[in-house]
């Protein structure tokens, strides 16, 4: 079954907006990554946080974790066009394996 | 120099037919993967091997055989093609079973007729 759900489903923002997607899940996870998927191509890792971890930042990028409410934000700060892209949560609660939520579609108009 | 590459790119077949997709890594990886992108974008893992030996088999019609000759390589055979097989193929790679980012591979589009 579908650990992660991303929340929105799609988003349209100008180049220099912020973009904020959710992520929600169900079971205690070990980690939970960020991967991005531009159209056509395979998924790239773009950051990883620790379940004893409530945030970490990597360039533009700020990802927050709450493990209370069992939910984690991707922050991309001054976006950019070449960010249009979707955007997958990926928990990792043992068993040697990811599970992958649905996805969030950005779109950054220039 | 790519670091997980598949083969072939695109494929497209006939229902019934028996198709193969081949992945090689070069990172040096233990652990590789083979995951299902359906039309809506949801990934879903199918298998995963370490070090040749396969640790994850979830719920995939046994139509579907991976085979790891050695730990750089994971193919993926299908018999009997069906048309809800149409999907993007992902392989992907990690340093070892579970923890830690996975590499992906560019995806192999497969389209049954």
């Amino acid at each position: 079954s579908q650990q992660g759900e991303e929340d929105p489903q799609a988003l349209s923002i100008q180049e220099g907006e912020n973009a904020t997607m959710n992520c929600s899940y169900k079971t205690s996870i070990n980690n939970l990554q960020w991967y991005r998927q531009n159209s056509g191509r395979g998924l790239v890792h773009l950051i990883l946080i620790r379940s004893n971890e409530r945030e970490k930042h990597s360039g533009r990028l700020r990802v927050t974790l709450d493990t209370s409410k069992k939910s984690s934000s991707l922050l991309i700060t001054a976006s950019r066009a070449a960010d249009t892209a979707s955007y997958f949560c990926a928990t990792d609660a043992g068993g040697n394996k990811l599970v992958f939520g649905a996805g969030t579609i950005l779109r950054v108009k220039s | 120099d790519t670091a997980v590459s598949q083969t072939p790119k695109y494929l497209v077949t006939q229902m019934g037919n028996d198709k193969s997709i081949k992945c090689e890594q070069n990172l040096g990886h233990d652990t590789m993967y083979w995951y299902k992108q359906d039309s809506k974008k949801f990934l879903k893992i199918m298998f995963s091997y370490n070090n040749k030996e396969l640790i994850i088999n979830e719920t995939v019609p046994n139509r579907f055989s991976p085979k790891s000759p050695d730990k750089a390589h994971l193919n993926l055979h299908i018999n009997s093609l069906e048309l809800g097989d149409s999907a993007v193929y992902f392989c992907a790679s990690s340093p070892n079973p579970g923890a830690g980012a996975q590499y992906f591979g560019p995806g192999t589009r497969l389209l049954v007729l």
